[in-house]
């Protein structure tokens, strides 16, 4: 099993541009996230699913939109790219909610600078 | 909504000793997780406890919750170079979304 699969790896951005950051898992997890870490810091969540056509936003979601439409896919869109969008963004996915048995499936990230 | 906090930030270690790092909140927890970072990695799951003063061994890692379910530690013994590295903990909300800590960034110094 690939687990949590990220593309882009990298990425470098114009002031304005918008792109899509792809997320795929292969482990029928219902539930998948999308967070942002700047450097040094924590995990910020932006984006989150628990089940194919529901989304809901996170702690910062400004600047960002997703869609869910299966299970396996949750991919995040950035529409006018700012340098405030320079960020290292995860992907991840789990089984469940409350329980989270087994805990998040992590992606191995994509590096997006914007200049 | 709940916030955990870690302590301390940053941790340089010699190799072969101890260290711990500790998770702190003003609010119960339902859980804490524990996740393991390596530079330019990704989260990795370490584990996850759920059970007032419930504590688990990983090898050289041991992992406690408080009684109180307002705190959590992560004690490394003989610390290797493998161990370097952020560690985070985290707790769901009751929506199942994971708040993270802001995490100790570890160093380890032959």
């Amino acid at each position: 099993n690939a687990g949590v699969t990220q593309t882009p790896k990298f990425r470098i951005l114009k002031i304005g541009q918008s792109m899509t950051l792809q997320c795929t898992q292969d482990m029928n997890h219902n539930y998948m996230y999308w967070y942002r870490q700047d450097p040094g810091m924590g995990l910020k969540l932006i984006y989150y699913s628990v089940g194919a056509g529901i989304t809901d936003k996170g702690e910062v979601p400004n600047g960002y939109n997703v869609s869910r439409s299966t299970t396996e896919d949750f991919p995040l869109r950035l529409e006018l790219a700012a340098p405030s969008q320079t960020s290292v963004y995860f992907c991840a996915s789990s089984y469940s909610g409350k329980t989270t048995l087994g805990g998040y499936t992590f992606g191995s990230g994509t590096r997006l600078t914007v200049v | 909504g709940q916030q955990v906090m870690q302590i301390p930030q940053y941790q340089h270690v010699q190799e072969g000793e101890d260290f711990t790092t500790y998770c702190n909140s003003s609010t119960t927890l339902s859980n804490i997780q524990w996740y393991k970072q390596r530079p330019g990695g990704h989260p990795v799951f370490l584990i996850q406890l759920v059970k007032s003063g419930e504590v688990k061994k990983q090898k050289r890692l041991t992992f406690q919750f408080g009684e109180a379910k307002k705190n959590s530690s992560l004690h490394i013994t003989a610390t290797q170079t493998t161990d370097v590295g952020t560690y985070f903990c985290a707790s769901t909300d009751s929506w199942g979304k994971l708040q993270f800590g802001a995490g100790t960034q570890v160093v380890v110094t032959p």
